[in-house]
């Protein structure tokens, strides 16, 4: 069983509307929770980074969540615009295997359409 | 750019042959992971490198699977009598810390995509 569980698997939406991907995790202990981008064919790109003490951080129209005790975190996408379409990656590291250690999500797959 | 390059971009190969996939990571940087990601699915690690340390290579599916960076600054990702269940795209990243600095950004290369026939 996957460590990191991500919802909804795909998603659609217009042009403007806003949106929020979840992520589950299991792992533990914690050291960090990462969101990705992931555009066809291209490598995953960082969005937003928050350690066990971090509640929430923003980049851009970018706003992620992190609640440690439940162990959920959120992505919310304001505004979207087509560009956002692409692969939404969580990935939390553990602080086994010498603290680099990576367990990615399988992602949500986001759709902006007109 | 000086970003994180990968060779060969592509590779067809029959069941049974070795392959070599080659990740060339940004200078400087300190530590070097190995992903393996099936079509579809989110990056799965293999193993990663602090300098020319092999830290953790508990991902590597079988005794199949070897990586190595012998200087500290390439790598290489060997899979030897390749099965079909290998094809997948196989990414190399790096970052700039080495082990314990936990909120360290990777970067990511372009991706083998490796085929087996």
């Amino acid at each position: 069983k996957n460590q990191v569980e991500q919802s909804p698997q795909s998603l659609i939406i217009l042009e403007g509307k806003n949106c929020t991907l979840q992520c589950n995790y299991t792992v533990s202990p914690f050291s960090n929770l990462r969101w990705y981008k992931q555009d066809t064919g291209r490598g995953p790109v960082s969005l937003t980074i928050m350690t066990f003490s971090e509640n929430t951080k923003s980049n851009g129209r970018y706003t992620a969540t992190l609640d440690a005790d439940t162990k959920q975190s959120s992505l919310h996408i304001t505004a979207s615009q087509l560009s956002d379409s692409a692969s939404y990656i969580c990935v939390v590291r553990g602080l086994t295997g010498g603290g680099n250690k990576l367990t990615f999500g399988t992602g949500t797959q986001l759709k902006v359409e007109l | 750019g000086a970003g994180v390059s990968q060779s060969p971009r592509y590779k067809v190969t029959k069941r049974g042959q070795d392959v070599a996939l080659r990740c060339d990571p940004i200078s400087g940087h300190v530590s070097l992971y190995w992903y393996r990601q099936a079509l579809g699915q989110g990056p799965e690690f293999l193993t990663y490198f602090n300098y020319e340390a092999q830290q953790d290579k508990s991902g590597l599916p079988n005794d199949r699977f070897s990586a190595e960076r012998p200087e500290g600054s390439i790598s290489t990702l060997t899979i030897q009598r390749t099965e079909q269940r290998d094809s997948a795209m196989y990414r190399c990243a790096s970052s700039l810390g080495s082990m314990g600095v936990g909120t360290d950004t990777q970067y990511f290369g372009p991706g083998t995509r490796l085929t087996v026939l």
